[in-house]
């Protein structure tokens, strides 16, 4: 059975510091990773979709890498803002498979 | 631009009644998942869907669940006698296969 697995579950940080998460997954025929943030009462929406061994992304403050070989990928806030709190997902497939999700991180964001 | 399509947005309904939420996948998408977020609670995995059948289903999702594409557009979560714990906005999911997935606006439910 393929598994996701995401920590910390939840995280509580105060505005202006830095964080990361950590998403694990199996390393074999790894095809693609992606990057979820879910606020409460919204939609996802997607982060980041990474394929490469060593891809590092990047979207304003957050970023993420992958490392396909050991698999793993960490998703980095930069200067946490109150506006980042929200559950954090990532999912993964192998090819020809569909995403399988973690149960994600909880961040909050305090002023 | 394709999106998720979820109705009702809101449905009040009374415990033990049987409740169905719809989502209408974008329609080249072949994954279905349905996720639910209790108030205040982490986002829950309740399902996968592929090729007419479950592919993946955690332990929330129990009897009284079930899901079905009964017309290849419509893409339902049933639930046969709900709980007042079932109270949830619950959000739809579709993706291609390996690219991004996208997810609908979510039904609140409410049991009462």
């Amino acid at each position: 059975i393929l598994n996701v697995e995401q920590s910390p579950q939840s995280l509580h940080v105060q505005e202006g510091d830095s964080t990361n998460f950590t998403c694990s997954f199996p390393s074999s025929n790894f095809y693609a990773l992606h990057w979820y943030r879910w606020e409460t009462a919204k939609s996802p929406e997607a982060l980041f979709v990474m394929t490469l061994n060593g891809d590092e992304k990047k979207k304003g403050r957050i970023s993420a890498t992958l490392n396909t070989k050991e698999g793993y990928s960490y998703l980095y806030i930069k200067g946490s803002q109150p506006e980042d709190s929200a559950t954090y997902l990532c999912a993964f497939s192998q090819a020809g498979t569909a995403l399988i999700f973690g149960k994600g991180t909880t961040l909050s964001v305090s002023s | 631009e394709p999106e998720v399509t979820q109705t009702p947005s809101h449905q009040v309904t009374q415990m033990g009644q049987e409740v169905i939420l719809r989502c209408v996948p974008i329609s080249n998408h072949l994954y279905f998942y349905w996720y639910r977020q209790i108030l205040g609670q982490k986002v829950e995995f309740l399902v996968s869907f592929y090729n007419n059948e479950i592919s993946e289903k955690s332990e929330i999702f129990d009897d009284q669940f079930s899901v079905e594409r009964p017309d290849g557009s419509n893409f339902t979560l049933k639930i046969r006698s709900t709980k007042l714990e079932d109270s949830a906005m619950y959000f739809c999911a579709s993706t291609r296969g390996n690219t991004e997935a996208f997810f609908g606006q979510g039904t609140r439910l409410t049991v009462v």
